[in-house]
């Protein structure tokens, strides 16, 4: 049950280049997350999909994109990348609004911007 | 504007110690609070979520409470382990209609078990 998948891993850009982080589930949640992870700043919500369709700013959404492609896959574009970008980034889901609606992370993408 | 704190942000301990982790939250008004752990360079585990009608949950050697009315939650782990060594975080869901679906974190505690 491979869960939350992201792809890649690592990637260094150089100012202003553009990217896309790739992420999709396999649990069948009807929400998924963007989040970055900064030291002494905990997580991040960057963008939201409360469902298939649909998708929301979050705290962080400036120089970021999303795309909900489908109920699984929710991807994360940077048109033209800065070094403040520069963070790891996650990837989540969940199913909200059930007894059990625990957040499932992706493993991570390690993004450095020069 | 909801805000979590995680106190001490390490803390190091002998094996074998129980221990308490701490999470406080500024807005009382909480729809549930997640616990997780995340070991350098992975992503975050879920390990306990308590529903904010509930006071506490277990899970093996873990043990979450839940004070609303003083914004406080802790994550008591038995008989500590090097394997329980990793990064502690709290997340808070508001109860607020318009934050639905967004979590706040704390920065977390990282805990070190020594052997």
């Amino acid at each position: 049950n491979a869960g939350v998948t992201q792809t890649p891993k690592f990637q260094v850009l150089k100012t202003g280049q553009s990217m896309t982080l790739q992420c999709a589930q396999d649990m069948n949640h009807n929400s998924m997350y963007w989040y970055r992870q900064d030291p002494g700043m905990g997580l991040r919500l960057i963008y939201y999909s409360a469902s298939e369709g649909t998708t929301d700013k979050g705290e962080v959404p400036n120089g970021y994109n999303v795309s909900r492609l489908n109920k699984r896959e929710f991807s994360l574009r940077l048109e033209s990348a800065a070094p403040s970008q520069t963070s790891v980034y996650f990837c989540a889901s969940s199913e909200p609004r059930t007894t059990n609606e625990k957040l499932f992370f992706g493993s991570g993408t390690q993004l450095s911007v020069l | 504007k909801q805000e979590v704190t995680q106190i001490p942000a390490a803390l190091s301990v002998p094996e074998g110690e129980n221990l308490v982790l701490n999470c406080s939250f500024t807005d009382s008004a909480i729809y549930n609070l997640q616990w997780f752990r995340q070991d350098p360079g992975k992503g975050l585990t879920s390990l306990l979520l308590i529903q904010s009608s509930q006071r506490e949950q277990t899970s093996g050697r873990l043990n979450a409470s839940l004070d609303k009315s003083s914004g406080r939650s802790t994550l008591y782990i038995a008989a500590s382990q090097p394997g329980d060594s990793a990064t502690y975080l709290c997340a808070v869901k508001s109860g607020a209609v318009d934050s639905s679906y967004k979590l706040i974190f704390g920065s977390g505690t990282r805990l070190l078990v020594r052997p």
